[in-house]
């Protein structure tokens, strides 16, 4: 069936590093861009970041800006976000999303994985 | 930066209608989709490109899109629909939220 399987959550101190992955299947990768969205305990979803289909394009919130990177293995069906500089408003549910088109910009988010809770405290 | 508003909170009756708008600047310009989060679940799509329906969605839910406001209507609103629901729409390079509305089914 149709999948998305976060992985790599954790407890982190402010100021460290931490890597999600999200693992695909069910459904051809390659041609779909896609992102991360993230949801703080008791709060609304927050978009963070976008990759387009071959990896090419890439934007980010502005929160996000500057300490987050994304990245895809098409060959391995999995995206990836590095997050650096963790803060403690990071805290959330990351989800990863499939979007509905190949661009990094644009379409709807059709397919969510069960996320993968972050959570920063020292 | 570009803000999509939403009520935090409706009320409906079973089998009543229900709608949840979506406010933001010039938003029928853009395309809204909506999105359904039952507590302790993923969030599902339930509209996207203002009026669409995703295969599995009920005929029940539609959307429209016009001017600053998108509505997302539940026709015959069932006790399964009580759920938070979404607004997302495309600001250039970035997508946005809106803050979410709590759907009671009463």
């Amino acid at each position: 069936q149709v999948q998305l399987v976060e992985s790599g959550g954790g407890v982190v101190q402010p100021g460290r590093s931490l890597r999600l992955s999200c693992a695909a299947s069910g459904f051809t990768f390659s041609p779909y861009a896609m992102h991360w969205v993230r949801q703080a305990p008791g709060k609304g979803l927050e978009w963070v970041a976008v990759i387009s289909s071959d990896g090419s394009d890439s934007y980010f919130a502005d929160s996000v800006k500057g300490r987050f990177t994304i990245s895809r293995d098409n060959s391995k069906n999995t995206l990836y976000v590095q997050m650096n500089n963790l803060r403690l408003e990071d805290t959330a549910v990351y989800y990863c999303a499939k979007a509905s088109v190949g661009v990094a910009s644009g379409g709807a988010f059709d397919i969510w994985g069960q996320g993968t809770m972050v959570t920063v405290s020292s | 930066s570009y803000e999509l508003t939403q009520p935090p909170s409706v009320s409906v009756s079973p089998r009543q209608p229900a709608s949840i708008t979506c406010s933001g600047d010039n938003l029928g310009d853009k395309y809204a989709s909506w999105y359904q989060q039952k507590p302790g679940q993923s969030p599902v799509l339930v509209i996207y490109q203002d009026t669409k329906r995703p295969s599995g969605i009920p005929e029940r839910f539609s959307g429209s899109n016009s001017g600053n406001t998108a509505t997302l209507t539940i026709s015959g609103t069932q006790t399964m629909d009580e759920a938070d629901y979404y607004c997302q729409a495309w600001d250039s390079s970035t997508a946005v939220f809106g803050g979410g509305t709590k759907l009671t089914v009463l």
